[in-house]
């Protein structure tokens, strides 16, 4: 079974731009999760839609903004690009929200700005 | 606010030198605790949910262990196909934001031959 993907795999933005990112969940999976990761740390949250709604933000500013299509497929957009955007951006989805079931996580698309 | 904190930053072993990563945490109650293995240019990839002080997993060479402050992911006999960053990540019971996995920076572990 296909599992998590995510397109593009590499983007490269100069500041001021916007960016769209995309991700298709592992069939049957309703909840999908944005993670943003810097070279060295850990991901940082930064959405959780279920069943087309947003269900958890984390600490980003509205520069940020999510959607989830019938599909359960989901797009990442960022607006106004600013140096510090430039980091691996990954998507996980899991069968349901607010359940400890693990997220499972596509290989992220890595974005450069210039 | 939930925190986790993952120790050593970096840990160098011959193989079939065993050790353990350590993860604390602090978290409004536990709904889990996750361990993720990645490789350079990869997603994170799942290894164990830990749910409960005392519960124990296993898989090959790798066993997660949870106390009510850390969890341990020990590596026996680890061969260089084992290294890897091992991240640890919690998800708190209730609040607003249902699915958030909190996650430490990670243990960066290389196996020499």
């Amino acid at each position: 079974d296909a599992g998590v993907t995510q397109s593009p795999t590499h983007l490269i933005k100069t500041r001021g731009q916007h960016v769209t990112l995309r991700c298709s969940p592992i069939s049957g999976h309703k909840s999908v999760s944005w993670y943003q990761q810097v070279l060295g740390q850990g991901p940082q949250f930064i959405f959780q839609y279920y069943e087309k709604e947003e269900r958890g933000r984390g600490n980003f500013p509205d520069r940020f903004s999510a959607r989830q299509f019938p599909n359960y497929s989901s797009e990442l957009n960022v607006n106004a690009l600013l140096l510090g955007d430039s980091a691996l951006y990954l998507c996980a989805s899991s069968s349901m929200t607010g359940s400890n079931q693990p997220q499972h996580f596509g290989d992220g698309t890595r974005l450069s700005i210039l | 606010e939930d925190q986790v904190t993952q120790s050593p930053e970096a840990l160098r072993l011959q193989e079939g030198e065993s050790s353990s990563l350590n993860c604390s945490y602090t978290v409004s109650g536990l709904r889990g605790l996750f361990w993720y293995r990645q490789d350079p240019g990869k997603g994170p990839e799942f290894l164990f949910t830990l749910y409960s002080a005392g519960e124990e997993k296993e898989k090959e060479r790798l066993k997660a262990t949870l106390t009510k402050k850390e969890s341990f992911l020990h590596i026996t006999a680890p061969k260089p196909e084992d290294s890897a960053t091992y991240l640890c990540a919690v998800q708190a019971a209730g609040g607003t934001s249902y699915g958030k996995l909190t996650f430490g920076q990670g243990t960066i572990l290389t196996v020499h031959p």
